[in-house]
C-alpha cells in the first residue's frame, strides 16, 4: 500500500512547454485533487475529482487541465507553462466518509 | 466555506503543552472541525478531527466549545520533531467537500 504517488518530486521547465504530473493511488479512494502551494502560503486549490470520469474546477484552475479516466489516477497536465506556475503541487485523496485527506510528497516545479 | 483565523506562528520549548486556537464565525450546520500539519518539504498530514466538545487520540486534542465559533488545537508535551505548520480547516466531512487552506501556524518547539 503506497498510498498517494506523485511524480516527478522535481522539474523544471522552460516557459511555453507543456508536461504532465503524475498522482496515483492505490486505496480505491473516490475523491482526488490537486493542490499549488506557494511561498508563505497556504494550499490552493486547483481541481479536484469526485470520481473516474467525474472533475470540476477549485480556486485557481486557469492553465491546468485534469482528467479522471481511472480511480487510481488524476494526472495534472500544464498547457503552456509560465513563470507564474513556479509552485509546489500536492495531490490528495480521500475515501467519502472518512477522516482527513492523503497527501502526496508534493512535486516542486520551476519555470524559467 | 467557512474561513478561519489563526496566529501566524507560536513558540514554545520542549516538554510544553501547545494550544493554537482557530476562530471560525461563521462555521455551518454540517461543518466539521479538521487539523493538519505540514512539514517542510512534505504534504500536510491530517491530525485529528471533530464536531463537537473534546475529541483525543494519540497525537492530539482538539477542544470545540458549545457554539462552535472557535477550537483549539492541544498539543501535549511537545518535542522538536513537532516544528510545523498547523492548519485549520472548517468543512463538510462527508461527500465531496473541498479544502481552504489558509496561511496556518508555524509552531517553532526549542530545546
Amino acid at each position: 500500500n503506497a498510498g498517494v504517488t506523485q511524480t516527478p518530486k522535481f522539474q523544471v521547465l522552460k516557459t511555453g512547454q507543456s508536461m504532465t504530473l503524475q498522482c496515483a493511488q492505490d486505496m480505491n479512494h473516490e475523491y482526488m485533487s490537486w493542490y499549488r502551494q506557494d511561498p508563505g502560503m497556504g494550499l490552493r486549490l486547483i481541481h479536484y475529482s469526485v470520481g473516474a470520469g467525474i472533475t470540476d474546477q477549485g480556486e485557481v484552475p486557469n492553465g491546468y487541465n485534469v482528467s479522471r479516466s481511472t480511480t487510481e489516477d488524476f494526472p495534472l497536465r500544464l498547457l503552456s507553462a509560465a513563470p507564474s506556475q513556479t509552485s509546489v503541487y500536492f495531490c490528495a485523496s480521500r475515501r467519502t466518509g472518512a477522516h482527513g485527506y492523503t497527501f502526496g510528497s508534493g512535486t516542486r516545479l520551476t519555470v524559467v | 466555506l467557512a474561513k478561519t483565523t489563526q496566529p501566524i506562528s507560536m513558540d514554545s520549548y520542549e516538554g510544553q503543552e501547545v494550544n493554537i486556537t482557530c476562530s471560525h464565525n461563521n462555521i455551518a450546520t454540517n461543518d466539521y472541525i479538521t487539523w493538519y500539519q505540514q512539514f517542510p518539504s512534505q504534504g500536510p498530514r491530517f491530525i485529528i478531527q471533530g464536531y463537537k466538545t473534546k475529541v483525543t487520540n494519540e497525537v492530539a486534542s482538539l477542544f470545540i466549545p458549545a457554539d462552535r465559533k472557535s477550537s483549539t488545537l492541544s498539543l501535549p508535551r511537545v518535542s522538536l520533531s513537532d516544528t510545523a505548520v498547523y492548519y485549520c480547516l472548517v468543512g463538510e466531512e462527508s461527500g465531496y467537500s473541498t479544502l481552504t487552506f489558509g496561511k496556518g501556524t508555524m509552531l517553532l518547539v526549542s530545546p
